[in-house]
């Protein structure tokens, strides 16, 4: 049990469009899902915390008008990456934690994105 | 703030001998301690976790870790390692002041075994 899906695992887009990641929860619920950004032999920086039908939380220094969340649904959070340029290019992962469960975060395997 | 120092990028032991991935953080309160594995293209995994209580805790696949205030560190040790050992492993932290559950994580070390 307490699986998390990304979708896709991973996409090369153009420089000036969006990508959408889907981050899915597949048998159990989780109000609650983090997002985080990894770059190449770096640690996982969080972006943001996203509420079920409440506007994400994000980090100092990540710009939300960049990287929209959307948590619509207790087991969906969807990221955005908006007019995506080259050095958005990175691994996204995401984690959503079990309602009633603390401290415990399940992880996706990850999103690769190149932005050409 | 909080952070995590992972001493050594990359490990390697030999199979069947002592694994230790050394962990030191940074915190103004004591903080949650988590270690996670992460095996090729797949999600981390949590290995085990100290909140409260019991400064050694036992994990899965034979890991445990032992936090210790005095020396801020929360090193994991496994007595004997398996080839399926291999793989990334990831120290975190978080504040449990807040109850946002935000983790803080190390840059990872990357275990080898050698057959």
């Amino acid at each position: 049990g307490a699986v998390v899906s990304q979708h896709p695992s991973w996409v090369i887009c153009k420089s000036g469009t969006s990508v959408k990641i889907e981050c899915r929860s597949l048998d159990f619920q989780a109000t609650t899902m983090f997002w985080y950004r990894q770059f190449p032999k770096q640690s996982l920086m969080l972006m943001a915390t996203s509420n079920e039908g409440s506007k994400a939380t994000y980090e100092q220094g990540v710009e939300k008008d960049k990287f929209l969340i959307n948590h619509a649904s207790l087991t969906l959070s969807t990221l955005t990456v908006t007019s995506a340029h080259p050095e958005d290019s990175s691994f996204y992962i995401c984690s959503a934690r079990r309602d009633r469960v603390i401290y415990e975060q399940y992880f996706g395997p990850g999103t690769r994105l190149t932005v050409t | 703030a909080q952070s995590v120092t992972q001493l050594g990028s990359h490990v390697s032991v030999s199979e069947g001998a002592l694994v230790l991935l050394r962990c030191n953080y940074s915190s103004s309160v004591p903080p949650y301690l988590f270690w996670y594995v992460q095996y090729p293209n797949q999600g981390l995994q949590l290995l085990l976790k100290y909140t409260t209580g019991a400064t050694l805790v036992k994990g899965i696949n034979g890991f445990e870790a032992e936090f210790k205030k005095s020396e801020t560190s929360f090193h994991l040790t496994k007595p004997s390692a398996h080839m399926s050992d291999a793989a990334e492993y990831f120290c975190a932290v978080s504040d449990p002041r807040f109850g946002n559950e935000k983790l803080t994580f190390g840059t990872g070390t990357r275990l080898t075994i050698i057959p």
